[in-house]
């Protein structure tokens, strides 16, 4: 089974700062990751994903995050965030190969974004 | 275009009662999906359904049903058995034995009195 580590549950950054969310990760087999951003009272949205190869991988809204296999890690980071990026971030994994329908979600975490 | 429907977006309900959530999907994919979302405990998968009539339980479904006779439709049902039925609901769908990359609806925000 994997399991997922949000390490932060709220992130306060000022605008145009850059910003790290960090995301763990524990599993027995290879894995995919992915990074979601929920806004208020909304679903979540596809940021980025992680499959194979690059371990860094670009996403949508000037966002990126690294894979670091030695570390079971998955950051999340923006060189400079904008008062639209508040929202809630998830990462999840999910089995690589196989029947990998199923993902496991982090407990998230709150970016607010102050002017 | 394609895309997740969830209706209604808020549902309100009184103790006892069952209720019904509805989950639409046009994209044409396989698999589809019922999450509980509570503050501060991230998404936890309630039901997920591979293949029409066919359905396995997730980590939290005790209190609730789903049933699966069309592709694009995943209702839930919340029964009065569920304890602390107040809760985000989301509904997601993908695309069987690829990558597991999910789309999700706009959620339901149930409230329970």
């Amino acid at each position: 089974a994997q399991s997922v580590t949000q390490l932060d549950s709220q992130v306060p950054v000022f605008e145009e700062a850059p910003v790290e969310l960090r995301c763990n990760y524990s599993s027995s087999v290879s894995v995919y990751l992915f990074w979601y951003v929920q806004y208020p009272n909304q679903g979540l949205q596809l940021l980025l994903k992680y499959l194979s190869g690059s371990t860094l991988v670009k996403g949508i809204n000037g966002f990126e995050a690294e894979f670091n296999k030695s570390q079971t890690s998955f950051h999340l980071r923006k060189p400079s965030v904008h008062i639209s990026d508040t929202a809630e971030y998830f990462c999840a994994v999910s089995r690589s190969g196989g029947s990998n329908y199923k993902l496991t979600f982090g407990k998230g975490t709150l970016l607010t974004v102050n002017p | 275009d394609g895309g997740i429907t969830q209706s209604p977006k808020y549902l309100f309900r009184k103790e006892g009662q069952n209720v019904t959530l509805s989950c639409e999907q046009n994209l044409n994919h396989d698999a589809m999906y019922w999450y509980r979302q509570d503050p501060g405990q991230g998404l936890r998968l309630i039901y997920y359904s591979q293949i029409v009539n066919d359905f396995q339980k997730g980590d939290i479904a005790e209190g609730y049903s789903v049933s699966r006779e069309k592709k694009e439709s995943f209702p839930l049902t919340v029964t009065s058995a569920q304890k602390n039925p107040t809760a985000f609901y989301l509904c997601a769908s993908s695309i069987l034995g690829q990558v597991a990359e999910q789309y999700f609806g706009p959620g339901t925000r149930l409230t329970v009195t």
